[in-house]
């Protein structure tokens, strides 16, 4: 069964930085690109970073761009989201989601941890 | 950016009803949307790829159709485990973009 389990959210101040953690399971994590999604209260959701099997390639948002990075380590399963200069808008649900091999939409998603940025 | 509007925000319905959720892209993505399930406590679950094509384990009174700009989901003989958010989302380019979500809920 596929598994995917964040970790890392809490409460951050305007300015701080904060490292989210996603754990996988059931699957051959090095096989998939692997991204992060969140969703602000009340709001719709927002692809926020995705990653290639490697590594090697990263792709953002203009939203996200310069001030978060993903990266993983596939001898672990993990996915990691290192997030910098939060802002109150980056206060949301973080998911931890799977690509589907056979294209860019989300075939598993983790049930989310949440980030808020406040002072 | 490819925006993705959603119709309607709200639906009521009830069970054995069948009900239509309409997203508009902003412009082209040819077939390249996906139809997501949300519900309270639960991860999000992927109902529908390529426009019309159920993910494994989506329930044959889902269907989805359209390509271009316009795309619809539709459910059929509605159970109440239907009851939830859906939201669509392009993958035609980058940034991919969700709908706004429509919430179906039991009238």
């Amino acid at each position: 069964e596929v598994q995917l389990v964040e970790s890392g959210g809490g409460l951050v101040q305007p300015g701080r930085s904060l490292k989210l953690s996603c754990a996988a399971s059931g699957f051959t994590f090095s096989n998939y690109y692997m991204a992060w999604v969140r969703q602000a209260p009340k709001k719709g959701l927002e692809w926020v970073a995705t990653i290639s099997t490697s590594g090697s390639r990263t792709y953002y948002p203009d939203s996200v761009k310069g001030r978060f990075t993903i990266s993983r380590d596939n001898a672990k399963s993990s996915l990691y989201l290192q997030m910098n200069s939060l802002k109150s808008e980056d206060t949301a649900t973080y998911y931890c989601a799977r690509h589907d091999l056979r294209g860019d939409y989300f075939d598993y998603w983790g049930q989310g941890v949440m980030v808020t940025v406040s002072s | 950016d490819v925006q993705m509007t959603q119709s309607p925000s709200y639906l009521a319905a009830s069970p054995g009803e069948s009900v239509s959720i309409s997203c508009k892209a902003s412009k082209s993505i040819s077939n390249n949307l996906a139809w997501y399930q949300e519900k309270p406590g639960k991860a999000n679950k992927l109902l529908i790829h390529s426009g019309s094509t159920l993910q494994s384990g989506t329930p044959s009174r889902f269907s989805g159709s359209g390509s271009g700009t316009d795309f619809t989901l539709t459910i059929r003989s509605l159970e109440s485990e239907d009851f939830a958010v859906y939201y669509c989302q392009q993958y035609n380019e980058y940034p991919w973009t969700f709908g706004g979500g429509t919430k179906l809920e039991l009238k």
